[in-house]
Order: C-alpha cells, then sequence, then structure tokens
C-alpha cells in the first residue's frame, strides 16, 4: 500500500461545478499535511496548508480527518484557470519526510 | 525573491556520460532534498539533505550521489546516467520547522538515449 493514495483522476467538470478530492496517507503519526498544486510540466507550488481544524482560502476548502486518515480538498465555482494536477503531501515528524501523492488531475471545461 | 534555481532546464545525453544537474536556493533553507516525476508514480524522493554535510538516501538513490558543500547548493550528479533515469528532476528546499512550505525549483527534463 502506498503511503499517501490520491484516485489520479481525470476529473473533468464544467465551469462553476463544486469538486472534491480525498486522500488516504498510511501513518498515523503524520503531523503536517499540504496541498499543492501542478500545471503541466511546471514545478509544484503550495496552495494551502491543511489544519486539524480545517481551514479554507477562498473558493478552496481542506479538511484533515486524523480518525480515518485523509484529508479532502473542495475547490467551490470552479473556474478554468483551477484546472491543474492536486498533489496530497503529507509530512512526518520532521522536515525531513514529506511523501507526496501521485496527484489528481482536474480539467475543467467551459 | 525567494527561489530554487536549477539548471540545466533539458538535457539530453547518452549512457555513461556522466552529468551534474545544479540547485541553488536563497532562503538560506536548511532542508534540501531531490525529487524525480514519472508518469503514474508521482514525485519520488532521491536523495535529502538536512544541512551543510549532511545527506541521506531518499527512496530511490540508486544510480545517484549528491554533495552539500555550501548551504545554498545541492547538485545532484550521474555517474553513469542510464535510460531509465529519464525523468522530469525537481529541487526543493524548505526550512527546518515541519509545517513550513517547499519550494521547488522549475524542473530539469533528463532524457537518456
Amino acid at each position: 500500500r502506498k503511503e499517501v493514495e490520491q484516485d489520479p483522476g481525470p476529473f473533468n467538470v464544467p465551469e462553476g461545478a463544486t469538486v472534491a478530492f480525498n486522500c488516504t496517507y498510511s501513518n498515523s503519526a503524520s503531523q503536517s499535511f499540504f496541498w499543492y498544486r501542478q500545471d503541466c510540466r511546471k514545478e509544484p507550488k503550495l496552495l494551502m496548508s491543511v489544519y486539524s481544524s480545517g481551514n479554507e482560502d477562498g473558493r478552496f476548502t481542506a479538511q484533515l480527518n486524523r480518525a480515518s486518515q485523509y484529508i479532502s480538498l473542495l475547490i467551490r465555482d470552479s473556474k478554468l484557470s483551477d484546472s491543474a494536477t492536486y498533489l496530497c503531501v503529507v509530512g512526518g515528524s520532521s522536515a525531513s519526510k514529506i511523501i507526496f501523492g501521485s496527484g489528481t488531475r482536474l480539467s475543467i471545461r467551459p | 525573491e525567494a527561489q530554487v534555481t536549477q539548471n540545466p532546464r533539458y538535457l539530453i545525453t547518452v549512457t555513461g556520460k556522466k552529468l551534474t544537474v545544479t540547485c541553488s536556493q536563497n532562503m538560506n533553507h536548511e532542508y534540501m532534498s531531490w525529487y524525480r516525476q514519472d508518469p503514474g508514480l508521482g514525485l519520488r524522493q532521491i536523495y535529502y539533505s538536512m544541512n551543510v554535510e549532511v545527506t541521506d538516501k531518499g527512496d530511490v538513490p540508486e544510480g545517484y550521489k549528491v554533495s552539500r558543500k555550501e548551504k545554498r547548493n545541492f547538485p545532484l550528479i550521474l555517474e553513469s546516467p542510464s535510460p531509465n533515469q529519464t525523468s522530469l528532476y525537481f529541487c526543493a528546499s524548505r526550512g527546518f520547522l515541519m509545517n513550513t512550505e517547499a519550494f521547488f525549483g522549475q524542473g530539469t527534463r533528463l532524457t537518456v538515449v
């Protein structure tokens, strides 16, 4: 079993739709959680950190469920510019180990 | 501007010809790492470094070497490249605290023929 698992997609949704991704992790001792966005052939960039209480940044909401060991990302009112691959990232007890999921590809159509 | 700089961006080489991909960061980060990204496999860590002269293997270190003589630089060395090392490579740096953001270089697309 992979340490961090994501549905690879692709998710193909119309502009304005709400879309949600989940990501599961296997190490219950994981301490830090992030969502990164990666555009085609470019470097990943931080979208948002995920906090225990959940957090929101504009149209994006991230949630953490420690009991079930998953994190989620919700995108509301999706835009064409949201088309990208979304990487789930889970960190251990130190900076030395952060593990990336394989990514979920999202495509927003007009 | 905070940045991680990798060079070259694109490289085509032949099997067995030693090459080095450079990585430099200007954020005084302690932690640097190298990843390779292949379709369906995501980002896999090759090597990482916690500080100057401290390096360790990641998940896929075979065929690679690194060094960390200065805090800002973390070159990736392929002593004898092989076609299975054809991939997209990313260097990343981050601060030492757990919840800090990782900054990535723009990537190096390597083809070994």
